[in-house]
């Protein structure tokens, strides 16, 4: 079964310091996309930053940093140099196929429980 | 340019009764879906519509029913609330059904069934 794990429910980090949050999954297809997205305490899903499967290379986008490492199923955020600003829910979330007749082959994101972040000033 | 909008931004029913939650993109994307949010869990998806004209279900379609008005709306309805439905509803729309469907949320709708 496909599945994705987020065994922190909560992490604190001073600011300007970086910080990882893990994240590993768990699949069969060899084809799949990992996502992060962020959910600040006002409610809305922003994206960060997306790795592939067969990406050679780990994602960067600004601070944010992924660590995938496909052998041991993991796909964790590195944030770098902390801001306040960064504290939120934090949910890694797998891209698998959804093969059905009536929709062909579509994709579907499963998430994970997510992490609190709280940056210490 | 608004992105996802989703309407109501906020409900609350009565055991029983029905709604129906409005959803539309702008961005010409060909695939949307709908996801629900509960206390301590990330998403899960309710149903989805990969191009115009299709939808399917997804984790937790039990309850609910959809219609791809249109490219740029998907309705999610409920015939009959239940407090299990209690929940915060995403709509999320993505450019194809691709490995890399970055899925472009909205708001979100907080939905209180008593």
């Amino acid at each position: 079964a496909q599945k994705i794990t987020q065994t922190q429910p909560g992490m604190f980090v001073q600011e300007k310091e970086a910080v990882t949050l893990d994240c590993t999954y768990d699949t069969s297809d060899p084809s799949y996309g990992l996502f992060w997205y962020k959910q600040p305490s006002s409610g809305e899903m922003i994206f960060l930053i997306y790795q592939g499967s067969y990406d050679q290379q780990n994602a960067t986008e600004g601070r944010y940093s992924l660590n995938f490492q496909k052998a041991r199923k993991s796909a964790n955020l590195v944030i770098s140099a902390s801001q306040l600003g960064d504290s939120a829910m934090y949910f890694c979330a797998m891209s698998l196929p959804r093969r059905s007749i009536s929709s062909g082959s579509a994709r579907q994101l499963t998430f994970g429980s997510g992490t609190q972040l709280t940056v210490l000033p | 340019n608004a992105g996802v909008t989703q309407t109501p931004k906020f409900q609350v029913l009565k055991t029983g009764q029905s709604m129906t939650l409005q959803c539309a993109q702008d961005m010409n994307h060909n695939s949307m879906y709908w996801y629900r949010q509960d206390p301590g869990m990330g998403l899960r998806l309710i149903y989805y519509s990969a191009s115009e004209g299709t939808t399917d279900k997804g984790e937790v379609p039990n309850g609910y029913n959809v219609s791809r008005l249109n490219k740029r709306e998907f309705s999610l309805r409920l015939e009959s609330a239940a407090p299990s439905q209690t929940s915060v509803y995403f709509c999320a729309s993505s450019e194809k059904p691709g490995a890399s469907n970055e899925q472009y949320f909205g708001p979100g709708t907080r939905l209180t069934v008593t």
